[in-house]
């Protein structure tokens, strides 16, 4: 089984709205962390946000949230007030296993802000 | 923010040659570097996993001794591709993270585009 699984290939959005990409993931760890990266064309990775699962709270940065349902094993990433700079690649990620050296990325979401 | 140089950013050789990639962490120590490799429009595949100062952990499918990495201290690891092929052609990428537990995040270089001709 997938252990992150992005449904959505391509996501378009209107810019100043909000868009939720999505992201699940499979896990029999207790103890695990969620994070998400965005790679603009250039290639980069770049660290938006984590969240980890005895976090009771969803995790926020900004213009960024994650909105993190434990039991549904959803942790999708949350971007209000969209900016043409925000369009780029979306890779959810999965850290599990004691030393953390386990890590699995998602197929990634390809977000477009339209003017 | 946490730093990470990798470099080249672009490499254009021959067929039979090796080609070296380094991936320093520049304001952090790394206790922990991985190394991805990129296919157009596909995720990251994670090739190996290198801690400083033992020997690079390598996924399956991975050739250890095509792929030779070496994380000689805290803030360098370099990944050489041996003999490349055209092949090896791909967009390889390091990321790095620092001390402080498993969730601190992975911190990525640019990225290198290799091509073999």
């Amino acid at each position: 089984a997938q252990k992150i699984t992005q449904t959505q290939p391509g996501m378009f959005v209107q810019e100043k709205e909000a868009v939720t990409l999505d992201c699940t993931y499979d896990t029999s760890d207790q103890s695990y962390g969620l994070f998400w990266y965005k790679q603009p064309s250039s290639g980069e990775m770049i660290f938006l946000i984590y969240q980890g699962s005895y976090d009771e709270q969803n995790a926020t940065e900004g213009r960024y949230s994650l909105n993190f349902q434990k039991a549904r094993k959803s942790a999708n990433l949350v971007i209000s007030a969209s900016q043409l700079g925000d369009s780029a690649m979306y890779f959810c990620a999965m850290r599990e296993g004691m030393a953390g050296n386990q890590f699995y990325f998602g197929t990634g979401t390809s977000l477009t802000v339209i003017p | 923010g946490a730093v990470v140089s990798q470099h080249p950013s672009r490499v254009i050789c021959k067929s039979g040659t090796s080609v070296k990639i380094e991936c320093r962490s520049l304001d952090f120590q790394a206790t922990t570097m991985f190394w991805y490799r990129q296919f157009p429009k596909k995720s990251l595949m994670l090739m190996a996993t290198s801690n400083e100062g033992s020997k690079a952990t390598y996924e399956q499918g991975v050739e250890k001794d095509k792929f030779l990495i070496n994380h000689a201290s805290l803030t360098l690891s370099t990944l050489t591709v041996t003999s490349a092929h055209p092949e090896d052609s791909s967009f390889y990428i390091c990321s790095a993270r620092a001390r402080g537990g498993r969730d601190q995040p992975q911190h990525f270089g640019d990225g290198t585009r290799l091509s073999i001709l």
